[in-house]
């Protein structure tokens, strides 16, 4: 059973515009969600987290938002550029207990075409 | 800073020879570390977690196992490898008492088995 889910294998996006990459979860105890970009041949990368009393988080080009009734949170670029050009995962994680273990999404691969 | 090192970066070993990857973490004491698995078009797959020195979960029962001889060392092994276990090894750490618990990962291990 999916607990995370990615249901977008791939996007494909024009240099400059939105990119948005969906998540879905199962699982209402999640604490906190996370995203992170992973490049061929290369270990993924920690890019911007929310907790589950917050709705939205931004960082630069980044923002996720989070709606908890939908159980659904989305990673916004903006504007996008040829080197988000990556896969994308979604995780989400619960307090409790010391491991700090996360589930993944299976990814999505973002293109950003010139 | 802290960082995160894996070796090798490839390896091609043909079946039923044994494995053993390593996985070291600087600049941190008494991380939690974390072996994943991506296996081709699919996403991260938990293989092991450690909180400490000696203490390994296992998250999904198979022929690899793991050991924490120190405590910013972690090994994946294997006596005999099976076709299936090729993919892309990846070992992670995270600080115990983060927020969000993010995890950051090493570069990974490419393993072909013939």
């Amino acid at each position: 059973d999916q607990q995370v889910k990615q249901n977008s294998p791939s996007l494909s996006v024009q240099e400059g515009r939105i990119s948005i990459l969906n998540c879905d979860y199962t699982n209402s105890m999640f604490d906190y969600f996370l995203w992170y970009k992973k490049y061929p041949a290369e270990g993924p990368t920690f890019l911007i987290s929310i907790s589950s009393i917050k709705d939205k988080n931004e960082d630069g080009r980044f923002t996720v938002f989070l709606n908890k009734s939908a159980k659904h949170l989305s990673l916004h670029i903006v504007p996008s550029q040829p080197g988000d050009s990556a896969v994308y995962f979604c995780a989400a994680g619960r307090y409790g207990g010391s491991q700090g273990n996360l589930i993944f999404g299976k990814g999505t691969k973002l293109s950003v075409k010139p | 800073s802290q960082t995160i090192h894996q070796w090798p970066a490839t390896l091609v070993q043909p079946v039923g020879s044994p494995l053993s990857l390593e996985c070291t973490v600087e600049g941190t004491s008494n991380p939690n570390l974390y072996w994943y698995r991506q296996a081709a078009g699919r996403g991260l797959q938990l293989l092991f977690y450690s909180v400490g020195i000696g203490q390994i979960s296992s998250e999904v029962p198979q022929n690899l196992s793991a050991s924490r001889p120190q405590d910013r060392q972690f090994i994946l092994s294997s006596k005999k490898l099976l076709l299936s276990d090729s993919g892309f090894y990846l070992c992670a750490w995270s600080e115990k008492g983060s927020y969000f618990y993010e995890q950051y990962f090493g570069p990974g291990t490419r393993l072909t088995v013939t």
